[in-house]
């Protein structure tokens, strides 16, 4: 069990730019969920995927974001025209079974917009 | 509208002795609950979770105590420990499908030697 992993780490882009991260799931996992984190609060939920199927977004997420998980495996999450608004720490969680309410999350990608 | 609350943003106890970390919920159907521990860098790793149909769980040394009428629920650790310092959150499966989890927002606890 090698753990749910996120690349990269940090990101440092300038405002208006596109940025993509990337998540790798436990590997027996089917259900992958992105949360965004700022300062002070708690994760707030912005997508979550059954294997390919994106089945819930949040409000929270505008049409410059985009999220895919095209094989069921790992996903990806593109910010396009990257605002000052959008620097969060973005972070990736997996969980197994029909009823499992446990999510695992990995470290989480830093992104700061200058 | 806050859905779960965790009012105290720090909590500072003496090493050896019990910390006791508390969260609100408003809404009367949740019927799972999460506590999640966070270190600095780094994503929140799972502790310990409790159904609604128990009032109390325990694993070594967290205990996790709901009570349903007050819609409250306390994190206890006993006896707290340096790498007890982190930030604590409860959270709580909801939203449209219940599977995404609805977070408060942290009560930071260190651990004094």
């Amino acid at each position: 069990d090698t753990g749910v992993s996120q690349n990269p780490r940090h990101k440092i882009t300038k405002r208006g730019q596109n940025v993509t991260f990337r998540c790798d799931p436990i590997s027996e996992h089917n259900r992958l969920y992105w949360y965004r984190q700022t300062l002070g609060q708690g994760p707030e939920f912005l997508t979550y995927f059954q294997n390919e199927a994106q089945l819930e977004k949040s409000r929270l997420l505008s049409d410059r974001f985009s999220a895919e998980r095209p094989k069921g495996s790992f996903s990806t999450l593109e910010i396009q025209r990257t605002e000052q608004g959008d620097s969060a720490m973005y972070l990736c969680a997996s969980s197994l079974r029909v009823g499992s309410r446990e999510q695992y999350f990995g470290p989480g990608t830093r992104l700061t917009v200058t | 509208d806050q859905q779960v609350k965790q009012n105290s943003p720090s909590l500072s106890v003496q090493e050896g002795r019990i910390s006791i970390l508390n969260c609100d919920y408003t809404n009367s159907m949740f019927d799972y609950f999460l506590w999640y521990k966070k270190y600095p860098a780094e994503g929140p790793t799972f502790l310990i979770s409790i159904s609604s149909i128990k009032d109390k769980n325990e694993d070594g040394r967290f205990t996790v105590f709901l009570n349903k009428s007050a819609k409250h629920l306390s994190l206890h650790i006993v006896p707290s420990q340096p790498g007890d310092s982190a930030v604590y959150f409860c959270a709580v499966p909801g939203g449209d499908s219940n599977y995404q989890l609805i977070w408060g927002a942290g009560t930071k606890l260190i651990i004094k030697p």
